[in-house]
């Protein structure tokens, strides 16, 4: 089976920094993917990581350490537009779909 | 533009009824995905499709049946056999192999009244 492991909720402060970790268990492990999702829209894509190390993207970055089965999607200079959930999804190789985690509900306040 | 389309966004359904929620994508992906997100939950899958004329039950299909008669459309009925419809339901696709990940329909918020 499959398991992803991500904080229900993070609160954090505009301007700072935060770190959203995901934790999976899985075999046949292709990708991981981060989506942000706004309250009532359409999750919408973040990164993808593939191979270990830092995807650097503007003011998010995402980690992936295959051998620990760890991501964390990093957001720098945060916005108060950054509230939001973030879902850490895992491909797995012949799996037809998409594993989602539950998903992490952050707030940003001033 | 090509994009994934859902309609309608809002949908109300009295109980008893067997409602259709649409979903079309013109991007020529092969796989289509239906899931269901509660307020504060995560996406459970209900049913996907790798290609035309075959689909496979999800993690919590009972009570929903689809179709895919066409690559471009992929409709998820809502049947009364579903005791707890009232939920936000996305639709997705994707290239066969995933490599780009999913890209998402705007939604459909349905309520039972």
């Amino acid at each position: 089976g499959q398991n992803i492991d991500q904080p229900t909720e993070m609160t954090a402060t505009e301007g700072a920094i935060v770190q959203i970790n995901c934790t999976y268990q899985t075999s046949g492990f292709n990708g991981l993917f981060w989506y942000q999702q706004h309250a009532g829209e359409a999750p919408t894509f973040l990164s993808y990581n593939v191979l270990d190390g830092l995807e650097e993207k503007g003011r998010f970055s995402s980690f992936l350490s295959r051998s620990k089965g760890y991501s964390y999607l990093l957001l720098k200079e945060l916005q108060m537009k950054d509230s939001a959930s973030y879902l850490c999804a895992v491909d797995n190789f012949g799996n037809e779909k998409l594993t989602f985690g539950t998903g992490t509900r952050l707030t940003i306040i001033p | 533009d090509g994009g994934i389309t859902q309609s309608p966004k809002y949908l109300f359904r009295k109980e008893g009824q067997n409602v259709t929620l649409s979903c079309e994508q013109n991007l020529n992906h092969d796989a289509m995905y239906w899931y269901r997100q509660d307020p504060g939950q995560g996406l459970r899958l209900i049913y996907y499709s790798q290609i035309v004329n075959d689909f496979q039950k999800g993690d919590i299909a009972e009570g929903y049946s689809v179709s895919r008669e066409k690559k471009e459309s992929f409709p998820l009925t809502v049947t009364s056999a579903q005791k707890n419809p009232t939920a936000f339901y996305l639709c997705a696709s994707s290239i066969s192999n995933r490599a780009y990940g999913y890209t998402f329909g705007s939604g459909t918020r349905l309520t039972v009244v």
